[in-house]
């Protein structure tokens, strides 16, 4: 079993629509939480970072954490064909970055 | 430069041939690391420097991967006699220490034939 697992997708979407991405993981040592959009022949960029559970928003973006179920989330309202990309979630334990497959986001104009 | 740069973008090599890849950090950046990503797949660990202490190589895939950090900036990672699992892209990062966020440039992939 992975210390991250995420759905790789292809996740579709119509335009303005919610998305919502998942990630759930086994090592309750992690303290800190990212998310990472990588658009095609790129290299991944930071979106999200939390450390507690409960919410964080930044604009659009929304991400949720509940330790206590191992599990995070990241919430895109009003979908743009711009937010196509792959999400990568990552996390933290010490200075080692362990992350997620990436789930391929596609949002239909 | 503002980003980190990887070079070559793309490098197709012929299996059994070495090739080297080079990363230049953010300027100031104390922490650099090395990662694989393959298609479909997150990223893979490979390495991690950390200003002049001694780099973990526990993500090494095998003792032909072996990378260097001249000088604290420029750090190039050399794969000899390449096989064809060896293709996937390869990611570097910096940070200003290993507490701070990873920033990461373009990649180079790699094919081998």
């Amino acid at each position: 079993q992975k210390e991250v697992e995420q759905d790789p997708g292809p996740l579709s979407v119509p335009e303005g629509a919610i998305v919502s991405l998942n990630c759930t993981y086994s090592n309750s040592a992690f303290q800190y939480f990212m998310w990472y959009r990588q658009y095609s022949r790129k290299g991944p960029e930071l979106l999200m970072y939390t450390y507690s559970s409960g919410n964080k928003e930044d604009g659009r973006f929304t991400a949720q954490v509940d330790k206590s179920s191992k599990y995070i989330s990241l919430f895109i309202r009003d979908s743009q064909p711009s937010d196509s990309a792959t999400y990568l979630c990552a996390m933290k334990s010490n200075y080692q970055l362990i992350w997620g497959a990436g789930t391929k986001l596609i949002i239909k104009p | 430069g503002a980003g980190v740069s990887q070079s070559p973008s793309n490098k197709v090599t012929e299996k059994g041939k070495d090739v080297e890849l080079r990363c230049d950090p953010i300027s100031g950046h104390t922490a650099l690391y090395w990662y694989r990503q393959s298609l479909g797949q997150g990223l893979e660990f490979l390495i991690y420097f950390q200003g002049n202490s001694a780099p973990d190589k526990s993500g090494l895939p095998s003792d032909r991967f072996s990378a260097e950090r001249t000088g604290g900036s420029v750090s190039t990672l050399t794969i000899q006699r390449t096989q064809q699992e060896d293709s996937a892209v390869y990611l570097c990062a910096s940070s200003q220490n290993r507490e701070s966020i990873q920033y990461f440039g373009a990649g180079t992939r790699l094919s081998v034939l």
